[in-house]
Protein backbone atom coordinates (compact mmCIF):
# COMPACT_ATOMS: atom_id res chain seq x y z
CA UNK A 1 0.00 0.00 0.00
CA UNK A 2 1.52 3.74 -1.06
CA UNK A 3 1.06 6.10 1.45
CA UNK A 4 2.74 8.26 4.41
CA UNK A 5 3.48 6.64 8.10
CA UNK A 6 4.04 8.44 11.34
CA UNK A 7 4.79 7.13 14.42
CA UNK A 8 4.11 6.97 17.34
CA UNK A 9 0.97 8.38 17.27
CA UNK A 10 0.81 9.58 20.56
CA UNK A 11 4.47 10.42 22.22
CA UNK A 12 5.12 12.20 26.03
CA UNK A 13 8.07 13.59 26.73
CA UNK A 14 9.05 15.58 29.86
CA UNK A 15 10.47 19.06 29.44
CA UNK A 16 14.02 19.38 28.37
CA UNK A 17 14.21 16.47 26.34
CA UNK A 18 14.78 16.30 22.67
CA UNK A 19 12.26 14.36 20.75
CA UNK A 20 12.56 12.69 16.84
CA UNK A 21 9.08 12.33 15.08
CA UNK A 22 9.50 10.09 12.38
CA UNK A 23 7.58 10.15 8.80
CA UNK A 24 7.99 7.83 6.02
CA UNK A 25 6.48 7.97 2.52
CA UNK A 26 6.41 5.44 -0.28
CA UNK A 27 4.52 7.66 -2.86
CA UNK A 28 7.50 8.64 -4.83
CA UNK A 29 7.21 12.48 -3.69
CA UNK A 30 9.86 14.71 -4.09
CA UNK A 31 8.75 16.82 -1.42
CA UNK A 32 7.64 16.65 2.13
CA UNK A 33 6.47 19.25 5.04
CA UNK A 34 5.77 19.59 8.44
CA UNK A 35 2.83 21.26 10.20
CA UNK A 36 1.99 21.66 13.73
CA UNK A 37 -1.37 22.19 14.53
CA UNK A 38 -3.33 23.35 17.89
CA UNK A 39 -6.53 22.66 19.43
CA UNK A 40 -9.03 24.39 17.03
CA UNK A 41 -6.31 25.59 15.18
CA UNK A 42 -5.08 25.67 11.17
CA UNK A 43 -2.08 24.29 10.03
CA UNK A 44 1.59 25.98 10.59
CA UNK A 45 4.41 25.09 8.41
CA UNK A 46 7.53 24.05 10.24
CA UNK A 47 9.57 22.78 7.62
CA UNK A 48 9.63 21.73 3.86
CA UNK A 49 12.19 20.04 1.58
CA UNK A 50 11.71 19.76 -2.08
CA UNK A 51 14.47 17.41 -2.93
CA UNK A 52 17.22 15.40 -0.65
CA UNK A 53 19.81 17.13 0.96
CA UNK A 54 17.46 20.39 1.07
CA UNK A 55 15.60 21.74 3.29
CA UNK A 56 13.44 25.13 4.21
CA UNK A 57 12.29 27.04 6.75
CA UNK A 58 8.57 27.55 7.19
CA UNK A 59 7.11 29.98 8.85
CA UNK A 60 7.51 28.25 13.05
CA UNK A 61 11.03 26.65 12.37
CA UNK A 62 12.32 28.09 15.68
CA UNK A 63 12.73 25.06 17.80
CA UNK A 64 12.64 22.45 15.40
CA UNK A 65 15.21 20.88 13.33
CA UNK A 66 14.99 18.29 10.09
CA UNK A 67 16.80 16.76 7.80
CA UNK A 68 16.31 14.56 4.52
CA UNK A 69 18.99 12.00 3.79
CA UNK A 70 16.63 10.08 1.95
CA UNK A 71 13.75 11.13 -0.24
CA UNK A 72 11.56 8.47 1.59
CA UNK A 73 12.27 9.45 5.24
CA UNK A 74 11.86 13.38 6.67
CA UNK A 75 12.07 13.00 10.29
CA UNK A 76 11.22 16.17 13.01
CA UNK A 77 13.16 16.68 15.99
CA UNK A 78 11.59 19.01 18.52
CA UNK A 79 14.06 20.27 20.35
CA UNK A 80 14.25 21.77 23.72
CA UNK A 81 14.62 25.47 23.09
CA UNK A 82 10.34 25.07 21.73
CA UNK A 83 8.94 26.52 24.40
CA UNK A 84 5.47 25.25 23.74
CA UNK A 85 6.07 21.70 22.21
CA UNK A 86 2.96 20.09 22.98
CA UNK A 87 0.81 19.71 19.75
CA UNK A 88 -0.26 17.43 17.07
CA UNK A 89 2.38 16.97 14.46
CA UNK A 90 1.53 16.34 10.97
CA UNK A 91 3.98 15.05 8.07
CA UNK A 92 3.00 15.49 4.44
CA UNK A 93 4.51 15.07 0.81
CA UNK A 94 3.75 15.65 -2.61
CA UNK A 95 4.71 15.73 -6.06
CA UNK A 96 7.35 18.89 -6.74
CA UNK A 97 5.00 22.10 -6.27
CA UNK A 98 3.72 23.59 -9.60
CA UNK A 99 3.55 20.18 -11.28
CA UNK A 100 -0.49 19.65 -12.17
CA UNK A 101 -1.79 17.18 -9.55
CA UNK A 102 0.54 18.49 -6.60
CA UNK A 103 -1.88 18.01 -3.61
CA UNK A 104 -0.44 17.09 -0.43
CA UNK A 105 -0.90 13.79 1.08
CA UNK A 106 -0.67 13.59 4.89
CA UNK A 107 0.43 11.37 7.29
CA UNK A 108 -1.89 10.36 10.18
CA UNK A 109 -0.12 12.34 12.74
CA UNK A 110 1.67 12.36 16.21
CA UNK A 111 0.00 14.02 19.05
CA UNK A 112 3.23 14.72 21.26
CA UNK A 113 2.62 16.13 24.85
CA UNK A 114 5.07 17.37 26.67
CA UNK A 115 5.25 17.75 30.65
CA UNK B 1 3.20 37.79 3.27
CA UNK B 2 0.16 36.15 1.62
CA UNK B 3 -3.19 35.20 3.82
CA UNK B 4 -5.87 33.49 3.04
CA UNK B 5 -9.21 33.33 5.63
CA UNK B 6 -11.85 31.43 5.93
CA UNK B 7 -15.59 32.08 7.19
CA UNK B 8 -17.17 31.62 9.11
CA UNK B 9 -15.02 29.72 11.93
CA UNK B 10 -17.86 27.37 13.44
CA UNK B 11 -21.04 26.66 11.97
CA UNK B 12 -23.79 24.55 13.57
CA UNK B 13 -26.35 22.99 10.94
CA UNK B 14 -29.31 20.48 11.41
CA UNK B 15 -28.74 17.25 9.26
CA UNK B 16 -30.40 18.05 5.95
CA UNK B 17 -29.60 21.90 6.26
CA UNK B 18 -27.31 23.17 3.98
CA UNK B 19 -23.66 24.30 4.62
CA UNK B 20 -21.41 27.44 3.04
CA UNK B 21 -17.67 27.72 3.76
CA UNK B 22 -15.85 30.70 2.40
CA UNK B 23 -12.60 31.46 1.86
CA UNK B 24 -10.76 34.22 0.68
CA UNK B 25 -7.23 35.14 -0.53
CA UNK B 26 -4.82 38.57 0.47
CA UNK B 27 -3.59 37.71 -2.92
CA UNK B 28 -4.64 36.26 -6.55
CA UNK B 29 -4.07 32.59 -6.79
CA UNK B 30 -3.25 29.93 -9.48
CA UNK B 31 -4.90 27.51 -7.98
CA UNK B 32 -7.07 26.58 -4.57
CA UNK B 33 -7.07 23.26 -2.98
CA UNK B 34 -9.85 21.62 -0.28
CA UNK B 35 -9.14 19.59 2.15
CA UNK B 36 -11.06 18.35 4.96
CA UNK B 37 -10.36 16.69 8.60
CA UNK B 38 -12.19 14.84 10.57
CA UNK B 39 -12.15 15.18 14.36
CA UNK B 40 -8.99 13.44 15.39
CA UNK B 41 -7.65 12.65 12.00
CA UNK B 42 -5.87 14.22 9.36
CA UNK B 43 -6.71 16.49 6.52
CA UNK B 44 -7.51 14.92 3.23
CA UNK B 45 -7.61 16.23 -0.52
CA UNK B 46 -10.77 16.96 -1.95
CA UNK B 47 -10.39 18.91 -4.65
CA UNK B 48 -8.45 21.89 -6.85
CA UNK B 49 -9.95 24.69 -8.43
CA UNK B 50 -7.24 26.20 -11.28
CA UNK B 51 -9.74 28.65 -13.64
CA UNK B 52 -11.29 31.54 -12.99
CA UNK B 53 -15.05 31.08 -12.07
CA UNK B 54 -14.30 27.30 -11.85
CA UNK B 55 -17.30 25.50 -11.10
CA UNK B 56 -16.98 21.84 -9.65
CA UNK B 57 -18.85 19.05 -7.83
CA UNK B 58 -18.71 15.79 -5.74
CA UNK B 59 -21.71 14.77 -5.02
CA UNK B 60 -23.38 17.04 -2.62
CA UNK B 61 -20.55 18.93 -2.72
CA UNK B 62 -20.04 22.08 -4.53
CA UNK B 63 -16.60 23.86 -4.96
CA UNK B 64 -16.57 27.34 -6.86
CA UNK B 65 -13.70 29.43 -7.55
CA UNK B 66 -13.99 33.08 -7.92
CA UNK B 67 -13.53 35.35 -11.01
CA UNK B 68 -10.41 37.48 -9.22
CA UNK B 69 -8.98 34.40 -8.24
CA UNK B 70 -9.38 35.33 -4.86
CA UNK B 71 -11.70 33.71 -3.39
CA UNK B 72 -13.37 30.47 -3.35
CA UNK B 73 -16.45 28.46 -1.21
CA UNK B 74 -17.47 25.24 -0.59
CA UNK B 75 -21.48 24.50 -0.27
CA UNK B 76 -23.04 21.23 0.88
CA UNK B 77 -26.63 20.38 0.29
CA UNK B 78 -28.67 18.67 2.58
CA UNK B 79 -25.60 18.11 5.28
CA UNK B 80 -25.19 14.40 6.57
CA UNK B 81 -23.49 13.37 9.83
CA UNK B 82 -20.68 11.68 7.57
CA UNK B 83 -19.90 15.53 6.92
CA UNK B 84 -18.53 16.47 10.25
CA UNK B 85 -15.19 18.19 10.54
CA UNK B 86 -13.11 20.81 9.39
CA UNK B 87 -12.70 22.23 5.95
CA UNK B 88 -9.60 23.87 4.96
CA UNK B 89 -8.85 25.72 1.94
CA UNK B 90 -5.34 26.27 0.88
CA UNK B 91 -3.53 28.21 -1.57
CA UNK B 92 -0.05 28.65 -3.07
CA UNK B 93 3.09 30.47 -2.04
CA UNK B 94 5.80 30.01 -3.48
CA UNK B 95 6.47 26.80 -3.50
CA UNK B 96 4.23 25.86 -0.64
CA UNK B 97 0.87 26.24 0.63
CA UNK B 98 -0.58 28.63 2.83
CA UNK B 99 -3.91 27.17 4.44
CA UNK B 100 -6.69 29.01 6.07
CA UNK B 101 -7.65 28.75 9.28
CA UNK B 102 -10.57 25.77 8.43
CA UNK B 103 -14.38 25.99 9.17
CA UNK B 104 -15.58 23.39 11.85
CA UNK B 105 -19.18 21.81 10.69
CA UNK B 106 -20.99 20.41 13.29
CA UNK B 107 -24.02 18.55 12.25
CA UNK B 108 -27.18 17.83 15.00
CA UNK B 109 -28.90 14.88 14.00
Amino acid sequence: DGGITQSPKYLFRKEGQNVTLSCEQNLNHDAMYWYRQDPGQGLRLIYYSQIVNDFQKGDIAEGYSVSREKKESFPLTVTSAQKNPTAFYLCASSIFPGQEGYEQYFGPGTRLTVT
Amino acid sequence: GQQVMQIPQYQHVQEGEDFTTYCNSSTTLSNIQWYKQRPGGHPVFLIQLVKSGEVKKQKRLTFQFGEAKKNSSLHITATQTTDVGTYFCAGPYGQNFVFGPGTRLSVLP
